[in-house]
């Protein structure tokens, strides 16, 4: 059981190229949330979902898309890159609880942009 | 819409000492209360979290939180501190489908 996995671990890019992040899970779980993590800004939630086949929106969702086209799987894409995304990237899952559910994190991806 | 705020963005207590991290919350429902710990170079895992009920909540490692509505806080506490302590901590509160949450506290630990 590996839990929450993200690829890549680390990865440079220049302002302007495009990149995917995967994040996989394999306990099943309903709900998929991607964040970033920026200094003295604790976590923001990019997009999220609820479901296979759907997303949401999160706090800061510019400059990024997502896809969860199966359920042990959510994709966040950035389609061109600026400095402003270069961030620490985590990846949550949990299955509804009314609320009370603990997210499970992955490792995270940290991403540089020049 | 719900929030919380942590104050103090670093604490640095010495080995066997009191650790005290304060969280307080703002929303208008009944709120799902969190705390998470982030140690270096890793992901978020739960410490322990409020619901409903009791409102003195355990977690893992010794760490527990009380939940005082009248003071809309969360704070969260470990009688001794370790060195094995030494993270970052989250507070966060539930809101619809999302966590909000905190900007977090450091804490090192003094030999």
């Amino acid at each position: 059981n590996a839990g929450v996995t993200q690829t890549p671990k680390f990865r440079v890019l220049k302002t302007g190229q495009s990149m995917t992040l995967l994040c996989a899970q394999d306990m099943n779980h309903e709900y998929m949330y991607w964040y970033r993590q920026d200094p003295g800004m604790g976590l923001r939630l990019i997009h999220y979902s609820v479901g296979e086949g759907t997303t949401a929106k999160g706090e800061v969702p510019d400059g990024y898309n997502v896809s969860r086209l199966k359920k042990q799987n959510f994709l966040l894409g950035l389609e061109s890159a600026a400095p402003s995304q270069t961030s620490v990237y985590f990846c949550a899952s949990s299955f509804p609880t009314m609320g009370q559910e603990t997210q499970y994190f992955g490792p995270g991806t940290r991403l540089l942009v020049l | 819409a719900q929030s919380v705020t942590q104050l103090g963005s670093h604490v640095s207590v010495s080995e066997g000492a009191l650790v005290l991290l304060r969280c307080n919350y703002s929303s208008s429902v009944p709120p799902y209360l969190f705390w998470y710990v982030q140690y270096p170079n890793q992901g978020l895992q739960l410490l322990l979290k409020y619901t409903t009920g009791a409102t003195l909540v355990k977690g893992i490692n010794g760490f527990e939180a009380e939940f005082k509505k009248s003071e809309t806080s969360f704070h969260l506490t470990k009688p001794s501190a370790h060195m094995s302590d030494a993270a970052e901590y989250f507070c966060a509160v539930r809101g619809g489908y999302k966590l909000s949450f905190g900007a977090g506290t450091t804490v090192t630990v003094r030999a």
